[in-house]
């Protein structure tokens, strides 16, 4: 059964801490990819990695990085969070470009 | 940039009634898939077409591909409260080892 784990169903940080979201998967798939989820906005693309040590931008990289230092493993980095960065944080996985495995989310609120 | 339409945005129906969602582009998807989003959980993947005209079935759920690979429609026959969620559909553009392109999905209440 395919699985892929985030670090914490909710977290709750103050305007301007650094915060790290983590993702792990246990399928050795290539690819992993972080999105943000807003009602009426849909999922977007944040970052993409198709490789260990590779990184692509997605649709809106601003405010964010990623680390992938491990096959499995794929860090999202908010440097300084910002109110509005308060979102559904998803993180998936996938073997080529299609089927992607999701986790069960982020939820992320910045006061 | 390709984009995918869903519709209705919104449906709330009685159980058993039946329904239909569609996904429309105006690109050509090499394959698409169709995911299910329960509230505080992430997508869960029900279905792949990939070829034109493919018609799926996953019990009460009918997925078709469009002949030329722009469009999808997913039926949902008697519909049962446990079918509300986010319905989400995705294509793999033609361009290859490009992301997938999501809509914006369709939220579905099935009142009992």
């Amino acid at each position: 059964d395919v699985k892929v784990t985030q670090s914490s169903r909710y977290l709750v940080k103050r305007t301007g801490e650094k915060v790290f979201l983590e993702c792990v998967q246990d399928m050795d798939h290539e690819n992993m990819f972080w999105y943000r989820q807003d009602p009426g906005l849909g999922l977007r693309l944040i970052y993409f990695s198709y490789d260990v040590k590779m990184k692509e931008k997605g649709d809106i990289p601003e405010g964010y990085s990623v680390s992938r230092e491990k096959k499995e493993r794929f860090s999202l980095i908010l440097e300084s969070a910002s109110t509005n960065q308060t979102s559904m944080y998803l993180c998936a996985s996938s073997f080529a470009t299609v089927e992607q495995y999701f986790g069960p989310g982020t939820r992320l609120t910045v006061t | 940039t390709q984009l995918l339409e869903q519709s209705p945005q919104f449906l709330s129906i009685q159980e058993g009634e039946n329904l239909t969602v569609y996904c429309n582009s105006s690109s050509v998807f090499s394959s698409l898939q169709w995911y299910r989003q329960e509230p505080g959980e992430g997508p869960v993947l029900l279905v792949t077409v990939v070829t034109g005209g493919e018609v799926k079935k996953l019990k009460r759920l009918t997925f078709q591909f469009g002949d030329a690979r722009k469009d999808s429609s997913l039926h949902i026959t008697a519909a049962q409260p446990g079918d509300t969620g986010l319905y989400l559909c995705a294509g793999n553009p033609i361009s290859g080892n490009t992301p997938l392109v999501f809509g914006k999905g369709t939220r579905l209440s099935v009142i009992a």
